[in-house]
């Protein structure tokens, strides 16, 4: 069965970075194409960005770009995360998902399984 | 592509049928997804292209809808359905999600 283990919290000061991992166990992962996803505490969720394998590269949200780095490293069926920059709305918890695809479409339609979640917490 | 959710909460007894709206600024098609999170937990994915359930995931569920009014249907509300609800499109990047509604026990 296909798993999604992230990394532990994490506990950042601002301005500086992080990077968190998600592996995967399970299946073929250059067949996986991971997405990123916050919640702020109490809040809702929030795409970060992902990696569309018919483009061949990472999409990240707006408002995120320039700080966010999406990447896969396939001999470890691992994806990161790096955010750079942080503030305190960056706090939150992050999670990793697999973007589900059918038969032989190449556009995603939903997250099909997602990592436990990671807490990062940004304070001073 | 921004999408709204309507209610953001409401209040059911188990039983009941519950019904959540999501809107999309603009046409996306049938390119709408829905989940559940319970508190504490991750999210669950329900349903894709609008009306197709994931497996596993009970027929009381239902999702009607195109372009850019959608509803995601209980039929008979149950103890574990108690969470909250989002809609997702794949229309176009960014992938957003709607706020959610949250439907707790009466």
């Amino acid at each position: 069965q296909v798993q999604l283990v992230q990394s532990g919290t994490e506990v950042k000061k601002p301005g500086s970075s992080v990077k968190v991992s998600c592996k995967a166990s399970g299946g073929t992962f250059s067949r996986y194409a991971i997405s990123w996803v916050r919640q702020a505490p109490g809040q809702g969720l929030e795409w970060l960005g992902g990696f569309i394998p018919i483009l061949g590269t990472a999409d990240y949200a707006l408002r995120l770009q320039g700080r966010i780095t999406i990447t896969t490293d396939e001999l470890r069926s691992t994806a990161y995360m790096e955010l750079s920059s942080l503030t305190s709305d960056d706090t939150g918890v992050y999670y990793c998902a697999r973007e589900s695809y059918r038969g032989n479409s190449d556009w995603p339609d939903g997250f099909d399984i997602w990592g436990q979640g990671t807490v990062v917490n940004v304070f001073s | 592509i921004q999408l709204t959710q309507s209610p953001s909460s409401l209040s059911a007894s188990v039983g009941d049928r519950v019904t959540i709206t999501c809107r999309a600024s603009q046409d996306i098609s049938s390119a709408l997804a829905w989940y559940q999170q319970r508190p504490g937990k991750v999210p669950k994915f329900l349903i894709y292209d609008t009306s197709r359930l994931q497996s596993g995931v009970p027929s009381r569920f239902s999702g009607s809808g195109s372009g850019t009014d959608f509803t995601l249907t209980i039929s008979s509300l149950q103890p574990e359905d108690f969470a909250t609800y989002y809609c997702q499109q794949f229309n176009s990047f960014p992938f957003t999600f709607g706020p959610g509604t949250r439907v707790d026990i009466k």
